[in-house]
């Protein structure tokens, strides 16, 4: 079985600011592939960034890039210069499968960013 | 421009009804999905398809049931709704076989009631 785990529920950040939202999982596989989607009050999930496990090159879009340990199990999303627009929730997935048919979500943390 | 249209997008229903929740994607995406979220769950996967009459179960398959008799559409069935089936539905499609090169593309989520 493979778990993601989010284990900041709700967050705040100041505009302009950065912030780092926390993920961590558990997987036997050696190759698999991680996401982070955005889910905004509007309730329309998108991605924001995607990392294949066997890449050792962080994944960066934009504002956004990832922390990926794979020793540690590990996928932190940090989000720079942080704008009204990213108020939303952000889950973390796993996919082992590589086809969605695996992919495990953790449970989202809010991020609310203020003036 | 390509969509993924969820209805309706609330329903309240009783216990022991039949409940059809349809998903419309003109991606022309092969690959469909249904998840549930759930406060502390995340999303979990309830059922997908890879292609017009395939299906398969996902993770919270019980008492659910989806048929692919096109591409455009993978309605989500209930056959008799429970209180415990109160929830979000989120439906979601994808291009090709692998989330290497495919993201998920979901739908604005349906809220069901059951009473």
């Amino acid at each position: 079985a493979q778990t993601v785990t989010q284990s900041q529920p709700e967050m705040s950040v100041q505009e302009a600011e950065t912030v780092t939202l926390s993920c961590t999982y558990d997987t036997s596989e050696s190759n698999y592939y991680l996401f982070w989607y955005k889910q905004p009050p509007s309730r329309q999930m998108i991605l924001v960034i995607r990392q294949e496990a066997y890449k050792q090159q962080n994944a960066t879009e934009n504002r956004f890039s990832v922390n990926f340990q794979k020793a540690a199990k590990s996928f932190s999303l940090k989000i720079s210069d942080s704008q009204l627009g990213d108020t939303a929730m952000y889950f973390c997935g796993l996919d082992r499968s590589g086809t969605a048919s695996k992919l495990t979500f953790g449970t989202g943390t809010r991020l609310q960013v203020t003036l | 421009d390509a969509e993924i249209t969820q209805s309706p997008r609330h329903k309240i229903t009783e216990t022991g009804r039949q409940v059809t929740l349809a998903c419309h994607q003109t991606w022309n995406h092969n690959n469909m999905f249904w998840y549930r979220q759930d406060l502390g769950h995340g999303l979990r996967l309830i059922h997908y398809s890879y292609g017009v009459h395939d299906t398969n179960k996902g993770e919270v398959s019980d008492g659910y049931s989806v048929s692919r008799s096109n591409t455009e559409d993978l309605p989500l069935t209930l056959e008799s709704a429970a209180s415990s089936q109160t929830s979000v539905y989120f439906c979601a499609s994808s291009t090709g076989t692998s989330t290497r090169t495919g993201e998920l593309f979901f739908g604005e989520g349906s809220r069901l009631t059951v009473l």
